[in-house]
């Protein structure tokens, strides 16, 4: 079975900062483009991040660029995602997903739950 | 960045009755190369992950039940719940994968 499992979400003060990471199994994981997509309470779904299968090409929405970085170890099958200077509108559940063959975000994790608050 | 928008925002239809969903996007969605639309449709369960239902515009995922009918072509879409069943009752989005960023429509609350 294709499956994403994320961990490492919890409470952290404004300005810290938490390591997710997305541990995938079931697939060829390093031939997928991989993204993290989270969603604020009471608010819509918002692409974040995404990087490239073998790692070497990253993009950022513009809300967390310079705070955030994506990386992925194919031979791990696993994808982080490093929250730096983490602020109370980080606060959501992240998702990581993966893009399937028709392009799409065809796999997705249960999410984990970030919460920026003091 | 592409605009996508979504409307209603929220939706009461009875059971057994029909739902329909539209989403507007800025700038065409249609490749010209391949005729295809890049745009999915998600649907979003409370406590659940997202659900893959449609891409290019009207093609079903595996396991997405025949009732979800996506259409539309360009900057216009749909999608269309017919017979709606209790476990229809959730959030569903539109998103634009024609280029990056990714963006979804502001979503639509589904509810008997």
């Amino acid at each position: 079975e294709e499956q994403l499992v994320e961990s490492g979400g919890g409470l952290v003060q404004p300005g810290g900062s938490l390591r997710l990471s997305c541990a995938a199994s079931g697939f060829i994981f390093s031939s997928h483009w991989m993204y993290w997509i989270r969603q604020a309470p009471g608010k819509g779904l918002e692409w974040i991040s995404r990087i490239n299968n073998d790692g070497n090409s990253t993009k950022y929405a513009d809300s967390v660029k310079g705070r955030f970085t994506i990386s992925r170890d194919n031979s791990k099958n696993t994808l982080y995602l490093q929250m730096n200077s983490l602020r109370v509108e980080d606060s959501g559940i992240y998702y990581c997903a993966r893009v399937g063959a028709q392009l799409v975000w065809d796999t997705w994790g249960q999410g984990t739950l970030v919460t920026v608050s003091s | 960045d592409i605009v996508m928008t979504q409307s209603p925002g929220s939706l009461a239809v009875s059971l057994g009755a029909r739902a329909t969903i539209t989403c507007k996007s800025s700038q065409s969605l249609l490749y010209s190369s391949n005729k295809k639309n890049y745009l999915a449709w998600y649907q979003l369960k409370q406590g659940q992950p997202p659900k893959l239902l449609i891409y290019w515009a009207y093609t079903r995922e595996s396991g997405c039940p025949d009732r979800f009918i996506g259409g539309g072509s360009g900057t216009d879409f749909t999608l269309t719940i017919n017979n709606l069943q209790a476990e229809d009752v959730a959030l569903y989005y539109c998103q634009q994968y024609y280029n990056t960023p990714r963006t979804f429509g502001q979503g639509t609350n589904l509810e008997i």
